[in-house]
C-alpha cells in the first residue's frame, strides 16, 4: 500500500526561526515533490527532485530550500521563517505512471 | 512554463444533478491531464485522469474530456451526492520538465451537493 507520511500535521514557529518540514514515502520513487496550498490559489510547486541530491526550483522557491540526502527522505527547509510562509504544506512522490500520492499535509503557522 | 486555470472556483448543486468543472492549459505540448479531488481534511487524491491521446474517459458517475486543439479539459460528475462535495483541483503535466515529471495545478474548485 502506497505510503506518504509527513513529520507533522501541525506546527508553531516564531518569525526568524529555521524550520524543517520532513516527507518520507517507503515506495521507492524516485521524484518527489513539495508545494504549499493556500485558498484560491491551489497548489504551487516550490521544489521537486527526481534522485538523491538532485533538486530543482519550482514556481515559488524563495524563502526555501531543500534536502534529499536519502532516497526516501524529502525535506522542505525555512531558513528564516516569515509571516507569509504560514499555508499548509504538502508532499508528495510519483509512481512510474505519473500519478501523484500526497502526504496527510503540515499545516505550518508562523507568528 | 505551463499555466493552468480553472473555472468556477465554487459550484453548488442539488443531490443528483450533474456538475462540470472546466480547465485549460497553455502548453500545447503537455500530454497528461488528472483530476485531484481532496475532501475537508485530507489530502488530494487522484480520481480520474486523461492522455493527449483519448478524447474522452469515463468511471461510473465521473468522466473527463479533452479538447487538445482549444487547450481545455473538463471534468463531469453526475447523479451528485452529498459524499461528493469536496475541492477538485485539475492539474496538467509540463512536457518540458526534463528529468522529472512535474504538474501544474489549477486554482481549485470548491464544488458543495446539497441535499
Amino acid at each position: 500500500d502506497v505510503k506518504v507520511t509527513q513529520s507533522s500535521r501541525y506546527l508553531v514557529k516564531r518569525t526568524g526561526e529555521k524550520v524543517f518540514l520532513e516527507c518520507v514515502q517507503d515506495m521507492d520513487h524516485e521524484n518527489m515533490f513539495w508545494y504549499r496550498q493556500d485558498p484560491g490559489l491551489g497548489l504551487r510547486l516550490i521544489y521537486f527532485s527526481y534522485d538523491v541530491k538532485m533538486k530543482e526550483k519550482g514556481d515559488i522557491p524563495e524563502g526555501y530550500s531543500v534536502s534529499r540526502e536519502k532516497k526516501e527522505r524529502f525535506s522542505l527547509i525555512l531558513e528564516s521563517a516569515s509571516t507569509n510562509q504560514t499555508s499548509m504544506y504538502l508532499c508528495a512522490s510519483i509512481t512510474g505512471y505519473n500519478e501523484q500520492f500526497f502526504g496527510p499535509g503540515t499545516r505550518l503557522t508562523v507568528l | 512554463g505551463e499555466n493552468v486555470e480553472q473555472h468556477p472556483s465554487t459550484l453548488s448543486v442539488q443531490e443528483g444533478d450533474s456538475a462540470v468543472i472546466k480547465c485549460t492549459y497553455s502548453d500545447s505540448a503537455s500530454n497528461y491531464f488528472p483530476w485531484y479531488k481532496q475532501e475537508l481534511g485530507k489530502r488530494p487524491q487522484l480520481i480520474i485522469d486523461i492522455r493527449s491521446n483519448v478524447g474522452e474517459k469515463k468511471d461510473q458517475r465521473i468522466a473527463v474530456t479533452l479538447n487538445k486543439t482549444a487547450k481545455h479539459f473538463s471534468l463531469h460528475i453526475t447523479e451528485t451526492q452529498p459524499e461528493d462535495s469536496a475541492v477538485y483541483f485539475c492539474a496538467a503535466e509540463m512536457a518540458s520538465s526534463g528529468s522529472a515529471r512535474q504538474l501544474t495545478f489549477g486554482s481549485g474548485t470548491q464544488l458543495t451537493v446539497l441535499p
